[in-house]
């Protein structure tokens, strides 16, 4: 069976400062793996996905995150820190026709 | 904006009514997605739609009856619900699993 874990439900990091939010999956073959971001009352918007290509994923808004199968792991970063990364942070693995697997959520919380 | 609309943004209804949640895109999608987001639990799929067809159903209660009129339109008509099923609903769209889901900025639903 599929699963998503993010290690960490809550991360706060001062401003200016690197950003990892950590997510470890279980899947039976090649996922596909994505991270989303939900601001506060907003909807979710994709951050970026891997779908088998380059292992270094680039998304939106200076983020990356890192396929590696050895550790099934796709840890999100991003160098330094801005105020308007607060938001909560889902790491998701599809390997089935449709079905998505979610974790439960990161909240990302920017000191100043 | 991000291309799937869902409106209305609130609602508020009481045990005995019945409404309607209406979304739309207009990305070329030939998926559509209805989530439920509810405090501290992860996202719960609930149904899909795959070229007007409905391919998930993940034990969805009865009072929740889904509609896709076409590609573009998706509907969420809601009978008899419980204070339980209060909630952000999302629509999402995507074009085969892979590519990721475009997410509307949901409807925030309270039964009372």
């Amino acid at each position: 069976a599929q699963s998503v874990t993010q290690l960490d439900s809550h991360v706060s990091v001062s401003e200016g400062t690197p950003v990892l939010l950590r997510c470890n999956y279980s899947s039976s073959y090649s996922p596909s793996l994505f991270w989303y971001v939900q601001h506060p009352n907003k909807g979710l918007q994709l951050l970026l996905k891997y779908t088998s290509a380059a292992t270094l994923v680039k998304g939106i808004n200076g983020f990356e995150a890192e396929f590696k199968k050895s550790e099934t792991s796709f840890h999100l970063t991003k160098p330094s820190a801005h105020m308007s990364d607060a938001a909560e942070y889902f790491c998701v693995v599809s390997d089935s026709n449709y079905q998505l697997i979610w974790g439960a959520g990161t909240k990302l919380i920017i000191k100043p | 904006e991000t291309g799937v609309t869902q409106t209305p943004r609130h609602l508020v209804m009481g045990m005995t009514n019945k409404k309607s949640l209406k979304c739309e895109q207009h990305l070329g999608h030939n998926a559509m997605y209805w989530y439920k987001q509810s405090a501290k639990k992860p996202l719960e799929l609930m149904f899909v739609y795959s070229l007007e067809e409905r391919v998930e159903n993940n034990s969805v209660p009865s009072r929740f009856s889904p509609e896709c009129p076409n590609s573009s339109h998706l509907f969420l008509h809601l009978h008899t619900l419980q204070p339980e099923d209060s909630a952000l609903y999302l629509c999402a769209s995507s074009q085969g699993k892979n590519y990721g889901y475009t997410f509307g900025s949901g409807t925030r639903l309270t039964v009372v």
